[in-house]
């Protein structure tokens, strides 16, 4: 049974520029949560996709928006980056429950230059 | 808005002996859930243990258990006969009450274990 993988793992990117990051869930799960951990802090919330659509969004701008398809996986979008988008972006599965507990990938680590 | 807080930044401990990591959270709901996670230096995220508010007795998974007082809203993580991949940082985390969807993360503390 996979877990949730992410790709790339590590990247770099310039100033202005955008990128984009992927993430496939667990098996069997169908909701979709993106956090960006900046060096030396916990994750922060950006937003979760269920059923294709925004679920709920935490305090980030319009730059970050992100996509889920049929299939469940899901990408985020940064546009425009800035230096302070430097983190490690990691996507978390999980299935709606009454405990419903999120399983995390590895993470993609960006660095913007 | 709710807030968790890790007041331990680091913390050690000697292979074999118990550590007990803090956490407190302020929330005005009174049905949520509280997770421990730990981050080893691959980075993966791994759940250790999850509590229920709602539920009085705390939570055990093996050699870690936790310390819920709801009243103080405080959520402390034991972990007992410590190993040396008990290494990592670890993460307390609350979750909105069922019909939310959002996790809020402490700042984590960087445990050490001393062979």
């Amino acid at each position: 049974d996979a877990g949730v993988t992410q790709s790339p793992t590590h990247l770099i990117k310039t100033r202005g520029q955008q990128v984009t990051l992927r993430c496939s869930p667990k098996s069997g799960h169908d909701t979709v949560s993106w956090y960006q951990q900046a060096l030396g802090q916990g994750p922060q919330f950006i937003f979760q996709y269920y059923e294709e659509e925004e679920r709920q969004r935490g305090n980030f701008p319009d730059r970050f928006s992100g996509h889920q398809f049929p299939n469940y996986s899901s990408e985020l979008n940064v546009n425009a980056l800035l230096l302070g988008d430097s983190a490690l972006y990691l996507c978390a599965s999980s299935f709606p429950g009454v405990i419903e507990t999120q399983y995390f990938g590895p993470g993609t680590r960006l660095l913007v230059l | 808005a709710q807030t968790v807080t890790q007041s331990q930044p680091e913390m050690s401990v000697q292979e074999a002996e118990t550590v007990t990591l803090s956490c407190t959270y302020d929330t005005s709901e009174s049905d949520y859930y509280l997770f421990w996670y730990k981050q080893p230096p691959s980075r993966q995220m791994i759940l250790v243990i999850r509590q229920e508010a709602y539920k009085q007795q705390n939570a055990t998974e093996n050699r870690f258990s936790v310390n819920f007082q709801k009243a103080a809203k405080s959520f402390s993580l034991k972990i007992s006969d410590s190993q040396l991949g008990d290494a990592a940082m670890y993460f307390c985390a609350y979750r909105t009450p069922p019909g939310g969807n959002q996790f809020y993360f402490g700042t984590g503390t960087s445990l050490t274990v001393i062979p």
